[in-house]
């Protein structure tokens, strides 16, 4: 899977929207960005994921530029308890019949810390 | 729709006793994985289940193992516990045959190790 680089942490005030950067330069064509928070000490929480195409679901927003080497998580209107940990991961899907891996390789993500 | 299950939440172990973890999965999720987190080493991949068998494993001594149950339920153990084993352990399972998948976590059991 294709090693990704974020910002060790970020402030953003509270009702701002928050954007998070990821790059991976050497992602693959047939990879995909999905994007996990944890909120401290609980499991990680799957946010959203995309393979070139611009994604939106209830939680955000996801931009994947068109080279595919970089993508911004976008939290619309940031609250206290959005606070977290959020980890950008760039692997190969899983396929039908099973065949591959559900493994996630977790870097250090971003410390995100929404303030009043 | 109960969301995946670790069993227990706490856990205080003593160095050389063994323990072993519970996770049941999200009804219908047939992929179960494990992962370790420590403040040191962040999250890392354990093994991953599929269909009572292993079809994945990290870079873990052979302490460290697990299986699946017909019913997707799965187990870790953990023998000959070590001061280093303390850690968060998380379960996550997801939807086969889906493509892009996502998986999802349980709250994970905190092991403890005196």
């Amino acid at each position: 899977d294709a090693k990704t680089t974020q910002p060790t942490s970020m402030d953003c005030a509270e009702g701002r929207a928050a954007n998070l950067p990821c790059n991976h330069s050497t992602i693959s064509g047939n990879e995909y960005v999905y994007w996990y928070r944890q909120i401290h000490s609980q499991g990680p929480q799957y946010i959203i994921h995309g393979l070139k195409n611009n994604e939106t679901n209830e939680m955000a927003s996801l931009i994947i530029t068109e080279d595919r080497k970089s993508s911004t998580l976008i939290l619309p209107h940031a609250t206290l308890r959005d606070t977290a940990v959020y980890y950008c991961i760039v692997r190969v899907s899983p396929r039908y019949s099973g065949a591959g891996s559900y493994q996630l390789t977790f870097g250090k993500g971003t410390k995100l810390s929404v303030i009043p | 729709k109960a969301g995946v299950t670790q069993t227990p939440r706490y856990l205080i172990k003593t160095r050389g006793q063994q323990v072993t973890l519970s996770c049941s999965p999200i009804s219908g999720h047939r992929s179960v994985s494990w992962y370790q987190q420590t403040p040191g080493q962040g999250l890392q991949f354990l093994f991953e289940y599929f269909s009572e068998t292993q079809r994945n494993k990290g870079n873990f001594p052979g302490r460290f193992s697990g299986r699946q149950f017909s019913n997707s339920r799965s187990e870790m153990n953990v023998s000959t516990l070590e001061l280093g084993d303390s850690a968060l352990y998380l379960c996550a399972s997801s939807l086969v045959g889906r493509v892009g998948t996502e998986a999802f976590f349980g709250q994970g059991t905190r092991l403890t190790v005196v």
